[in-house]
């Protein structure tokens, strides 16, 4: 199984800042198949990026994605209120797909 | 607009089953898979399995090998996920979620059922 080491835990930026969240892999997941999700309290998941660096549908310009080796990183160029949330990421080049803990980003 | 919607909060006793019910729409049913994917209180979240829309298929974490089914009815475009044999450890937000066939991510979640299991 892939484990998912994301860090920091928690991170404490103010709004226009950039932030930048670490995912690091046990293993080398196949195809950069990594994905990135945000999730607001109380509300489900919202998918960020897919393929390591590719933006959803509708995702701003602000979210990007990169990979190196095992590393993998989401930065968020600057931070808007609505950015404040828990995110996470996810492998699914291996079964069984798994996640990393989370990164909580909040305001300082 | 894609609307996922699952089923109401469950509360059940230690051994017995539940079934969660993942209602889509706004899209082509068939054209997607669905994945389930829970959240128990303080713990990563944990994939359980998918099944794809058009032929049924599925696949299950060995996680759950035995005690999970996923089924899903085409002609009311809605998943299932039924979890037998319960123990307090199952209490979790459970969550279905809509995957482009093919691919292992998840481009749209259902809002979550909370299934507590407690005698």
């Amino acid at each position: 199984e892939i484990v998912l080491t994301q860090s920091p835990g928690t991170l404490s930026l103010s709004p226009g800042e950039r932030a930048t969240l670490s995912c690091r892999a046990s293993q080398t997941v196949s195809s950069s198949y990594l994905a990135w999700y945000q999730q607001r309290p109380g509300q489900a998941p919202r998918l960020l990026i897919y393929g390591a660096s590719t933006r959803a549908t509708g995702i701003p310009d602000r979210f990007s994605g990169s990979a190196s080796g095992t590393d993998f990183s989401l930065t968020i160029s600057g931070l808007e209120p609505e950015d404040f949330a828990v995110y996470y990421c996810q492998q699914y080049g291996g079964s069984p797909l798994t996640f990393g803990g989370g990164t909580k980003v909040e305001i300082k | 607009q894609v609307q996922v919607v699952q089923s109401g909060a469950e509360v059940k006793k230690p051994g017995a089953s539940v079934k969660v019910s993942c209602k889509a729409s706004g899209y082509t049913f068939t054209d997607y898979s669905v994945h389930w994917v829970r959240q128990a209180p303080g713990q990563r979240f944990e994939w359980m399995g998918w099944i794809r829309g058009d032929n049924g298929h599925t696949k299950y974490s060995q996680n759950f090998q035995g005690r999970v089914t996923l089924t899903r009815d085409t002609s009311a475009s809605t998943a299932y996920m039924e979890l037998s044999s319960l123990r307090s450890e199952d209490t979790a937000l459970y969550y279905c979620a809509k995957n482009p066939t093919g691919t292992g991510y998840y481009d749209f979640w259902g809002q979550g059922t909370l299934v507590t299991v407690s005698s």
